[in-house]
């Protein structure tokens, strides 16, 4: 199961973008980064997938180097509704699925 | 097509009581999950099934049993409920594309539990 490493907390101001690096230096093969976001008292929702290069949605960019030992979540212009929890999660091959500590994005007007 | 269930929402229990957390799916996903929550933490997973018939242990196993009851249902069993336990249980489940952990995790609203 690969581990992952992000920052514990970022602050930004709406309107501009945000990004978080997370760290998965033991990263298989086969494995995809998933990036995950929760409010409070709620269960996380799924943001954005990728294993390779750049993905993109309505919603975020997903940046992944050539070696996929690092992925960067880029969420644009922010909102304060963007305050959130953010999870990166690598894939595992045998379904074991653990989530990190996330990064605390605060998004202030 | 109601995604992830759980009951109940909200439960208060005493010290040494049992009791079961239910959740369904249906979505048809092969794969199901417990974590739990605790204030100001992360999710940690405590068991998970990745298909009909098998479960193992996530990463805080103790004081927890599981049932994979069929493909739709995964239930979560606290034996002898202890303070420790209070938290928030969420259960989550996800059709995986073979080994590659690609695929969408889906949440259930959660079960706020207890302990006194």
């Amino acid at each position: 199961l690969a581990k992952t490493t992000q920052p514990i907390s970022m602050d930004s101001y709406e309107g501009q973008e945000v990004n978080i690096t997370c760290s998965h230096n033991n990263i298989a093969t086969n494995d995809y980064i998933t990036w995950y976001q929760q409010f409070p008292s709620q269960g996380p929702r799924f943001i954005i997938q990728g294993y390779k290069t750049k993905v993109t949605n309505e919603v975020a960019s997903l940046f992944i180097p050539a070696d996929r030992k690092s992925s960067t979540l880029s969420l644009p212009r922010v909102s304060l509704s963007d305050t959130a929890v953010y999870y990166c999660l690598v894939g595992s091959n045998d379904y074991k699925l653990s989530f990190g500590a996330g990064t605390t994005v605060t998004v202030r007007a | 097509n109601a995604g992830v269930t759980q009951t109940p929402k909200f439960q208060v229990l005493k010290t040494g009581q049992s009791m079961t957390l239910q959740c369904a799916q249906d979505m048809n996903h092969n794969s199901m999950y417990w974590y739990r929550q605790d204030p100001g933490m992360g999710l940690r997973l405590i068991y998970y099934s990745a298909s009909e018939g098998t479960t193992d242990k996530g990463e805080v196993p103790n004081g927890y049993n599981v049932s994979r009851l069929n493909k739709r249902e995964f239930s979560l069993r606290l034996e002898s409920a202890a303070p420790s336990q209070t938290s928030v249980y969420f259960c989550a489940s996800i059709f995986i594309e073979g080994t590659s952990g690609r695929g969408e995790q889906y949440f259930g609203p959660g079960t706020r539990l207890t302990v006194t």
